[in-house]
């Protein structure tokens, strides 16, 4: 299994609380994404990076943002978290050398009460 | 704009069994991957099966394989001789290539089988 370490795995937070999901890598893998599950939606893209501190808007972006200081560690940002934002967040892994198959972590439910 | 659509947002079969999942997607793009990935209870992604654009055979993995239609733009996913660990959410997806690794996501099917 590819080394995809999400955190924290789950968590209750109020709205206006900012909240950091970290993903840890040890695949030292270029491509590293957020993702947002939701019912009727499928995974939807927040952020992706390509490199440290190279980083891109995906679909979802608003009220988000992310970092990346360090190959092996992705940060998704909820500077100040909303209910809509209530999901089950995903970190994935890629590398071209690997015919583009993404390798993702076990999630992260997120509740915003 | 890159979109995935998968058609059955759920499904079942009987265990033993063969169903088939439907993707079609669009893009205007000759070069991408195209995938079905399996999410369990667990939650847990898995990858199951892969092709390459550029290859007119199907690809096949075990009991899972798939019907490639490029100029159709259609990949869809057949199970066969369904067993009860079949029982998930299944996500098609492409990517394309050199442009960042972006991955495109359909909606999901969810597949019951029943014993």
């Amino acid at each position: 299994d590819a080394g995809i370490t999400q955190s924290p795995r789950h968590k209750v937070t109020e709205t206006g609380t900012p909240v950091t999901l970290r993903c840890h890598q040890t695949e030292n893998h270029r491509y590293m994404y957020w993702y947002r599950q939701d019912p009727g939606h499928g995974l939807r893209l927040i952020h992706y990076s390509y490199g440290v501190k190279d980083t891109d808007k995906g679909e979802v972006s608003d009220g988000y943002s992310v970092s990346r200081s360090k190959t092996e560690d992705f940060l998704l940002t909820l500077e100040s978290a909303t209910s809509s934002q209530t999901s089950v967040y995903f970190c994935a892994i890629s590398e071209h050398s690997q015919a583009g198959e993404l390798f993702f972590g076990e999630g992260s439910r997120l509740t915003v009460l | 704009a890159q979109t995935v659509t998968q058609s059955q947002p759920e499904m079942s079969v009987q265990e033993a069994e063969t169903v088939t999942l439907s993707c079609t997607y669009d893009t205007s793009e000759n070069n991408y991957y195209l995938f079905w990935y399996k999410q369990p209870p667990s939650r847990q992604m898995i990858l199951v099966i892969r092709q390459e654009a550029y290859k007119q055979q199907n690809a096949t993995e075990n009991r899972f394989s798939v019907n490639f239609q490029k100029a159709a733009k259609s990949f869809s996913l057949k199970i066969s001789d369904s067993q009860l660990g079949d029982t998930a959410m299944y996500f098609c997806a492409f990517m394309i290539r050199y442009t960042g690794n972006q991955f495109y996501f359909g909606t999901g099917t969810s597949l019951t089988v029943i014993p």
